[in-house]
């Protein structure tokens, strides 16, 4: 049973454009989020996390959006680069465990 | 370079072999995490040691093994090694905030 779901296998975005990448959870007793990148060849960067307290959570280009009636997290990349294009990967961890559990990720490639 | 180092970096073995998979946590980091990713797949959780403990336990055969030495180190064995174990595998170390910081992995290849 997949709790943390990235259904978008890959992204396709202009330069300079917005990017947005979805994440989805089922498990309610998840207390924070955060979002890795990932290049070829390299272990996952961390960019950005949000606790369940906030619904949004800003650095830089990068902003995390908290649903959490709707059990959704998403991250806009503004605007997007070349460089952004990567693996991003979405993790959640249950409140009272040390237990992350991670998405499928999404592939997102900027074009020039 | 995010701090936490892994070795070997490539791993070739066979089938019914044994490996150690070795990890070297951020300087200061007192928990470690193991992963592994399939291809195509996401991460998936093994384990996790905090200063030397088993802390938190994943989707971890049997088969599989780690532990965290006093220095922090950590290692991953794999024994009676099978085709499907063929995987990237990742360690992570966190230390007081829960943001970890991953090493660029292992790949491990079963022939």
């Amino acid at each position: 049973d997949q709790q943390v779901k990235q259904n978008s296998p890959s992204l396709s975005v202009q330069e300079g454009r917005i990017s947005i990448l979805n994440c989805d959870y089922t498990n309610s007793m998840f207390d924070y989020f955060l979002w890795y990148k990932k290049y070829p060849a390299e272990g996952p960067t961390f960019l950005i996390s949000i606790s369940s307290i906030k619904d949004k959570n800003e650095d830089g280009r990068f902003t995390v959006f908290l649903n959490k009636s709707a059990k959704h997290l998403s991250l806009h990349i503004v605007p997007s680069q070349p460089g952004d294009s990567a693996v991003y990967f979405c993790a959640a961890k249950q409140g009272g465990t040390y237990k992350y559990i991670f998405g499928t990720g999404t592939r997102l490639k900027v074009l020039a | 370079d995010s701090g936490v180092t892994q070795t070997p970096k490539h791993l070739i073995t066979a089938t019914g072999q044994r490996v150690t998979l070795r990890c070297s946590p951020r300087s200061g980091d007192l928990s470690v995490y193991w992963y592994q990713q399939s291809l195509d797949q996401g991460l998936q959780f093994l384990i996790q040691y905090y200063n030397g403990e088993e802390r938190a336990k994943g989707n971890i055969l049997e088969r599989f093994s780690a532990q965290q030495f006093p220095d922090l180190h950590s290692e991953l064995n794999l024994s009676s090694l099978e085709l499907g174990d063929s995987a990237l595998y990742f360690c992570a170390s966190s230390g007081i905030v829960d943001t970890q910081y991953f090493g660029p992995g292992t790949r491990l290849t079963v022939l």
